[in-house]
């Protein structure tokens, strides 16, 4: 069972589509990060949330961290096939080394022209 | 300025040889990782060193050990390699270990038959 469980795990829309990608966990996290994977290379860091509540706007993607800072959500709006990747949320817990990332199992998005 | 480097691309291994992941970063981090990444299961940590001179186990260390060379390096060896071990490796620097940005080199894509 992993620590940070996303959904769905597959999804694949037309050009133009809204989507909504969840993260969700039992544990709090110090903050949480979205990143972004495209084939054969490795991923890039979209948006970091630190703040219960918090909502970040990054173009047509919007960043929510929940309240009680457990969940996060990722929402495009009118999804373009430069969106296609995989997408990936991780979440900073707080160990004797200071705060370590731990990774949902990944969201693959295709968006068909 | 490189970011985050890794050698070899692919490798293929027969069972219970051994290999050395190489991985450079050239951005002055501190803290490096190593993941392994199958799929459905997003990435998982294999070992990290918060900054020169110290390495941690992560959440997968079995069958892996791993070198602080320098600042700037971090190697990942398998000493007897197993099927299970089929994967694709990722290196990541970050500035720091507390939920900083993590920059991830291109991957390595290991086979063990």
């Amino acid at each position: 069972t992993q620590l940070l469980e996303q959904s769905p795990q597959f999804l694949s829309i037309q050009e133009g589509e809204n989507l909504t990608v969840y993260c969700n966990s039992s544990s709090v996290f110090s903050s949480l990060q979205w990143y972004r994977q495209e084939p054969g290379e490795g991923p890039v860091l979209l948006v970091t949330v630190v703040t219960g509540g918090e909502v970040k706007k990054l173009k047509r993607l919007t960043f929510q961290f929940g309240d009680a800072r457990k969940d996060s959500s990722l929402h495009i709006t009118a999804a373009q096939p430069g969106d296609t990747g995989l997408y990936l949320c991780a979440g900073a817990i707080n160990n004797n080394a200071g705060n370590m990332l731990t990774f949902g199992g990944g969201t693959r998005l295709m968006v068909k022209p | 300025n490189a970011g985050v480097t890794q050698t070899p691309k692919f490798q293929v291994l027969k069972t219970g040889q051994s290999m050395t992941l190489q991985c450079a970063q050239d951005m002055n981090h501190n803290s490096m990782y190593w993941y392994r990444q199958d799929p459905g299961m997003g990435l998982r940590l294999i070992y990290y060193s918060a900054s020169e001179g110290t390495t941690d186990k992560g959440e997968v260390p079995n069958g892996y050990n791993v070198s602080r060379l320098n600042k700037r390096e971090f190697s990942l060896r398998l000493e007897s390699a197993a099927p299970s071990q089929t994967s694709v490796y990722f290196c990541a620097s970050s500035y720091a270990p507390q939920g900083y940005e993590q920059f991830f080199g291109p991957g390595t894509r290991l086979t063990v038959l």
